[in-house]
């Protein structure tokens, strides 16, 4: 299996602009977690789908984000417009269905963005 | 809401100094996961402890979950260049079946030859 799988891998936009994010989930993984990593917040959880359904966005900053799954093997996460605060890592990771165990996340490489 | 701090948030050791990092938690814990980070990488898991008072050993990293379950560790006996990164703790809770990771604030370790 080739992991989880981002693009883009980099992304340098200017203030103002849409920015779309995708991931491509492990084959078979039920979770699939949006994460946004900075020096001063560290690791934060955006939002997570279970079985392509949203579970949890109480982590998305505001209505300028936005994430979807479509289907079960890819997410978008899209922030329009974009700010200059926005510029972190965002990571996808995944996870099989827990079955009432703590299952691991496999991380995507992740989306380094820049907003100038 | 549920903070998991560590401390320290940077090491510097010499190559085979010994290196540990301590992950604090003020409301009992129920569960912790470990994963690293190489510089410029992703977070990749290591392990997990459920237990209290567990421990567990992959090679060189010793992990261990305390008895109250408010706190864990994770030491590593005669650091290698290799083990530069970022070590965080997670606490896993589940939620519908699945794990909402709670990420501790990470401790940057550099190993110096």
């Amino acid at each position: 299996d080739a992991g989880v799988i981002q693009s883009p891998r980099h992304e340098v936009t200017e203030m103002g602009q849409e920015v779309t994010l995708r991931c491509k989930p492990i084959s078979g993984h039920d979770y699939l977690f949006w994460y946004r990593q900075t020096m001063m917040r560290g690791l934060e959880l955006l939002i997570y789908f279970n079985n392509n359904v949203p579970i949890d966005d109480s982590g998305m900053p505001e209505d300028r984000f936005s994430a979807k799954m479509p289907n079960a093997s890819f997410s978008t996460l899209k922030i329009q417009p974009s700010e200059p605060r926005d510029s972190a890592v965002y990571f996808c990771a995944s996870s099989a269905l827990g079955r009432g165990t703590y299952n691991e996340q496999f991380f995507g490489p992740g989306t380094r963005l820049t907003v100038l | 809401g549920q903070q998991v701090m560590q401390i320290p948030q940077y090491q510097h050791v010499q190559e085979g100094e010994d290196f540990t990092t301590y992950c604090n938690s003020s409301t009992t814990l129920s569960n912790i996961q470990w994963y690293k980070q190489r510089p410029g990488g992703h977070p990749v898991f290591l392990i997990q402890l459920v237990k209290s008072g567990e421990v567990k050993k992959q090679k060189r990293l010793t992990f261990q979950f305390g008895e109250a379950k408010k706190n864990s560790s994770l030491h590593i006996t005669a650091t290698q260049t290799t083990d530069v990164g970022t070590y965080f703790c997670a606490e896993a809770r589940l939620t519908g079946g699945g794990n909402k990771l709670t990420f501790g604030t990470g401790t940057q370790l550099k190993v110096e030859l």
